[in-house]
């Protein structure tokens, strides 16, 4: 079955600690996209990749880091700058973005990291 | 003032009713509009896309969209138990010089159907 893999389900960080989180894709989308979703609060956008080996910030990028080393994966490391990184964390993908006929974002089940 | 807004519920109804659920936007730049249902503790599955004025209809669901208001909705007809859910709205506007078309999604109005 094609879609979006993301894994661990649930993480816990300590204090100065830096996790990943992993997304997978087998959709051969071009474009993958992390989100934050807080209660009460829309997704917003951490980082996206266009294509492989270029990323760029989203809305809220700080104390967030990204790798595009392939293209079916898009891992994103939350580190120790992040001082409030409880949240559940979805990523996302779509063929190219930016032609005529849009292709809408499908997303995977989420990791929620919360702090030990 | 955000530039999607969406009253966050709860809305319960009874199993059979119909079920409108509404979003308003600020950006008159959006393009594409889409519906995405959230279980809990689950990612956002996309029910409906749509980009002109006017209706779409896909089974037991009417997307709406009004660009001269910059409204939009999603209609469930006969609704289930199972559509007890999160539903999020959400749409796009193309970054200038970058071709990236960013989502913008509301905050989601949580719907309970009760049997």
């Amino acid at each position: 079955d094609g879609g979006i893999t993301q894994s661990p389900k649930y993480l816990f960080r300590k204090e100065g600690q830096n996790v990943t989180l992993s997304c997978e894709q087998n959709l051969n989308h071009d474009a993958m996209y992390w989100y934050r979703q807080d209660p009460g609060q829309g997704l917003r956008l951490i980082y996206y990749s266009q294509i492989v080996n270029d990323f760029q910030k989203g809305d809220i990028a700080e104390g967030y880091s990204v790798s595009r080393e392939k293209k079916e994966s898009f891992p994103l490391t939350v580190t120790s700058a992040q001082k409030n990184p409880t949240a559940f964390y979805l990523c996302a993908s779509t063929h190219k973005p930016g032609t005529d006929s849009n292709q809408p974002q499908h997303f995977g089940d989420g990791t929620r990291l919360s702090i030990l | 003032q955000k530039e999607v807004e969406q009253d966050p519920g709860p809305l319960s109804v009874p199993e059979g009713a119909i079920v409108s659920l509404n979003c308003t936007y600020s950006n008159s730049a959006f393009q594409y509009f889409m519906w995405y249902r959230q279980y809990s503790r689950k990612g956002p599955e996309l029910l409906m896309y749509t980009y002109s004025s006017g209706n779409k209809e896909d089974g037991r669901f009417t997307a709406q969209v009004d660009k001269s208001s910059k409204y939009i909705s999603l209609f469930i007809r006969d609704s289930q138990p199972s559509d007890s859910a999160t539903y999020l709205c959400a749409m796009t506007a193309t970054i200038v010089n970058t071709g990236f078309q960013k989502l913008v999604f509301g905050t989601g109005t949580r719907l309970l159907v009760s049997p």
